[in-house]
């Protein structure tokens, strides 16, 4: 079965610094990764994904994430971090085939950007 | 607005009750998700649809819960018998074919149930 990890609940950064939140993940086969954000009273929304290629990949608001296969790791990266980036932060794979294909998501980081 | 939406947005019913809830994807999108979120947990799979069929339930969807997709357009989830354990976030999703392949979901602020 697929499952993710987000080791951390909360992660406070201040405003300005770079932040990472934290996603490692178990799938069989080659993973396809994702991260959403949820907002206070909104729906999730997607941010970035990796599927093949660049381990690097950039997504909306100037957010990236960094896949690391022999570290199972896709963690969330941001050179500076603003207020508004706070928010609920969930890390999801998938496999490539079968009902593997749901997305599985990690229980979710709060990230809190002090001003 | 375009995006997904889902109604109601809260609903509090007393144990043994019947609940449905309803969503509208987005009007080109062929594939319909039902996920449910408790609090400190992320969104958990119950059920997705591929235009009107059924294809695939969660061991989490038990006899209770039903869900369907008439049209291939909106969908609704119904739980009979509701349980003080039903109360969550139920949350809607779809996607084009090609982004269920890749899994860009788009959600809806989804709805939320008590349970009394």
């Amino acid at each position: 079965a697929q499952s993710v990890a987000q080791p951390e609940d909360q992660v406070n950064v201040a405003e300005g610094n770079p932040l990472t939140v934290k996603c490692t993940y178990s799938v069989s086969g080659n993973p396809y990764l994702f991260w959403y954000v949820q907002y206070p009273n909104r729906g999730l929304q997607f941010l970035l994904k990796y599927i093949t290629g660049d381990n690097l990949v950039k997504g909306s608001y100037g957010f990236e994430a960094e896949f690391n296969k022999s570290q199972t790791s896709f963690h969330l990266k941001k050179p500076s971090a603003l207020v508004s980036d706070s928010a609920l932060y969930f890390c999801a794979v998938r496999g490539p085939s079968g009902s593997a294909r749901q997305l599985t998501f990690g229980s979710g980081t709060q990230l809190t950007v002090l001003p | 607005d375009t995006g997904v939406s889902q109604d109601p947005r809260h609903k509090i019913t007393k144990r043994g009750q019947n609940v449905t809830f309803r969503c509208d994807p987005i009007s080109e999108h062929n594939r319909l998700y039902w996920y449910r979120q408790t609090l400190g947990q992320g969104p958990e799979f119950l059920t997705y649809f591929q235009n009107e069929a059924q294809l695939e339930k969660s061991r989490l969807l038990s006899d209770r819960f039903s869900a369907e997709r008439p049209k291939g357009s909106f969908s609704t989830l119904e739980i009979q018998r509701t349980e003080q354990g039903d109360s969550a976030m139920y949350l809607c999703a779809s996607s084009l074919g090609a982004g269920s392949n890749t899994g860009e979901l788009f959600f809806g602020e989804g709805s939320r149930l008590t349970v009394l």
